[in-house]
């Protein structure tokens, strides 16, 4: 049961560049979500999807795209890579939206 | 913006010490949970507080939940090394959103 899995790891942009997050839950959860982790301010919300072709925005959505095509999957895509998006993401997943969320191991991204 | 803010936001105990930490947050809610969060992983549920209960215990964890205050507090007894890490609150409101605060950083020193 490999739960929510996030890939990559880490990943090192240039100022400019896309790139997408990759999130995949093998729980059936209907509720996913992405966060942003700073030093000092707790995790942030960045958008979220209730089911597959539903997504909302976050506390913090600006310079992200989500999208929903199916259950299990919920990339995030940065359009053009800012050094203010150098921050530790985490997906995380639940059923029926809560209340207990599934977080993955997260992705180090730093922005050159 | 943040709902939760945790206090203090570091703490270090000896091994066979007990922690506490405290959660604030500003506006109603339906529960509160908290989450362990080990250097470099995800975060990892401990234990979900319903608005209407008071207090809830899970092995050595305690969680007290005051609405009136707008407070919480999480209770490791018993301290381990294994329990260095940081620790959430995150409260869940009608928008079904959680919203976390900044974290308590715990060592815990054997």
């Amino acid at each position: 049961n490999a739960g929510v899995t996030q890939t990559p790891k880490f990943q090192v942009l240039k100022t400019g560049q896309s790139m997408t997050l990759q999130c995949a839950q093998d729980m059936n959860h209907e509720y996913m979500s992405w966060y942003r982790q700073d030093p000092g301010m707790g995790l942030r919300l960045i958008h979220y999807s209730v089911g597959a072709g539903i997504t909302d925005q976050g506390e913090v959505p600006n310079g992200y795209n989500v999208s929903r095509s199916t259950t299990e999957d919920f990339p995030l895509r940065l359009l053009s890579a800012a050094p203010s998006q150098t921050s530790v993401y985490f997906c995380a997943s639940s059923y029926g939206g809560g209340p207990e969320a599934f977080f993955g191991q997260g992705t180090r991204l730093t922005v050159v | 913006s943040q709902q939760g803010e945790e206090d203090p936001q570091a703490l270090s105990i000896q091994e066979g010490e007990n922690a506490t930490m405290n959660c604030s947050y500003k506006t109603s809610i339906n529960n509160l949970q908290w989450y362990r969060q080990n250097s470099g992983r995800g975060l990892v549920h401990l234990i979900l507080i319903r608005s209407n209960e008071r207090e809830k215990h899970s092995g050595r964890l305690r969680v007290t939940l005051d609405t009136s205050k707008k407070s919480s507090s999480l209770l490791i007894t018993a301290s381990r090394a294994a329990d260095t890490a940081s620790y959430f609150c995150a409260t869940d409101a009608d928008d079904n959103d959680m919203r976390f605060g900044a974290g308590t950083r715990l060592t815990v020193k054997p």
